[in-house]
């Protein structure tokens, strides 16, 4: 199993819907969850971060952790095409004991006028 | 200024060779990684210094040997490339180990 899994997509939605992607880790003993956006041949940019169970929320952008499902998950409202890109869900996992990110292989969002 | 700056940004070379990728962070971090992105585009940790010791160390191979002069600076070694190292590198760094990682714009490494 995977530590970080996501649907390696790509997820296709119409400008202005809302897009969801989703993640699951397998280490109960994570305790910070990362989305991070990478577009094609850039590097990684932190979009948001959450640390406890529920919604946080920044302008478009809510993310949801469940920690008892091990699950995580992006929503992106009023979907824009500037958004298409590869959305990266990112774990701290304490294992070995040093605390790593560990990232998920990404799901590529595209977003059609 | 660039927070995390790496060179070079691309780099074409012979398999067999040595080369060496340089990165230095400005954001007064004390942690720096170095993260190898395959042609999946699965990004994978390699190593972790924090003030200039190693903390970690994935199951990289020995060709691969990141040093670290000051905490500023984390720079990539490679001898004896392979075709499989293809990838593209990214240097990043973060305030306390981990936390919100901040990468550099990337090496795009090829070996032909």
């Amino acid at each position: 199993q995977k530590e970080v899994e996501q649907n390696s997509g790509p997820l296709s939605v119409p400008e202005g819907a809302i897009a969801s992607l989703n993640c699951t880790y397998s280490d109960r003993g994570s305790q910070s969850f990362f989305w991070y956006r990478q577009y094609s041949g850039k590097s990684p940019e932190l979009i948001m971060f959450i640390y406890s169970n529920g919604d946080k929320e920044d302008g478009r952008f809510t993310a949801q952790l469940n920690k008892a499902s091990q699950y995580v998950s992006l929503l992106i409202r009023d979907s824009q095409p500037s958004d298409s890109a590869t959305y990266l869900c990112a774990v701290i996992s304490p294992k070995g004991g040093y605390n790593k990110l560990i990232f998920g292989a990404g799901t590529r969002l595209a977003v059609h006028p | 200024d660039t927070a995390v700056s790496q060179t070079p940004k691309y780099l074409v070379t012979q398999m067999g060779n040595d080369k060496s990728i340089k990165c230095e962070q400005n954001l007064g971090h004390d942690t720096m990684y170095w993260y190898k992105q395959d042609s999946k585009k699965f990004l994978k940790i390699m190593f972790s210094y924090n003030n200039k010791e190693l903390i970690i160390n994935e199951t990289v191979p020995n060709r691969f040997s990141p040093k670290s002069p000051d905490k500023a600076h984390l720079n990539l070694h490679i001898n004896s490339l392979e075709l499989g190292d293809s990838a593209v590198y990214f240097c990043a760094s973060s305030q306390e180990a981990p936390n919100t990682i901040y990468f550099g714009e990337g090496s795009w490494l090829t070996v032909v």
